[in-house]
């Protein structure tokens, strides 16, 4: 079946430093891909997305690349803020589906000043 | 911003009993969902809704549970007799565009968290 493995958490991280969280899938066929934020006390935003491989998604400095060879996704930011600690999942939707996400278990990331 | 509001922010209920959910999706939108994230574990899927009907459900969506638009702004999730592993957070969502689409960015609201007793 499909699925989608994230790095666990809590990933701490200072001020400006470079962040990483790693995200595979397991999937048939060509599923997008998303990356969706929770900030405390709110619901899943979407950060950003991939249709296809090789697609990049960007949004707010946070970039992640569809990579079919080796059924990754991973979330980049090359400096991140304390306003960027939220939880973040990444998440997989089949192209035949009618909109059902599938989510990874959720990173939080906390940045300290 | 238009956005998915949720009510009520958390309901304590005791077990066995009924409970209704309610959302108000984003006001052009089309296409419904209903997620739920117990404690520690993964946002899951439980059902989708369009036209007034439900277009697809994960095996958690058993008879115990339904979902309405019983009106053009509502959108509600009923749990039937509720159990203690119901307790979880309840995420509705919605989005403009549906099937096939790569488009259809799913909004979600802020959750309503239940405490079955």
């Amino acid at each position: 079946g499909n699925s989608v493995t994230q790095m666990e958490g809590p990933v701490t991280l200072s001020e400006e430093a470079f962040l990483t969280i790693n995200c595979t899938y397991t999937a048939t066929g060509y599923p997008s891909l998303f990356w969706y934020v929770q900030y405390p006390g709110e619901g899943l935003q979407l950060l950003l997305k991939a249709t296809k491989a090789d697609d990049k998604g960007s949004n707010k400095g946070f970039e992640a690349t569809y990579r079919k060879e080796t059924t990754s996704f991973h979330l980049e930011k090359g400096s991140v803020q304390v306003s960027d600690s939220a939880v973040y999942f990444c998440a997989l939707r089949r192209s035949d589906s009618w909109g059902k996400l599938q989510f990874g278990a959720g990173t939080q990331v906390v940045v300290t000043p | 911003e238009p956005e998915v509001t949720q009510t009520p922010s958390h309901q304590v209920t005791q077990m066995g009993q009924e409970v209704i959910l309610r959302c108000v999706p984003i006001s052009n939108h089309l296409y419904f969902y209903w997620y739920r994230q117990i404690l520690g574990q993964k946002v899951e899927f439980l059902v989708s809704f369009y036209n007034n009907e439900i277009s697809e459900k994960s095996e958690i969506f058993d008879d115990q549970f339904s979902v309405e638009r019983p009106d053009g702004s509502n959108f509600t999730l009923k749990i039937r007799s509720t159990k203690l592993e119901d307790s979880a957070m309840y995420f509705c969502a919605s989005s403009e565009l549906g099937r096939g689409s790569s488009y259809n960015e799913q909004f979600f609201g802020p959750g309503t968290r239940l405490t079955v007793l």
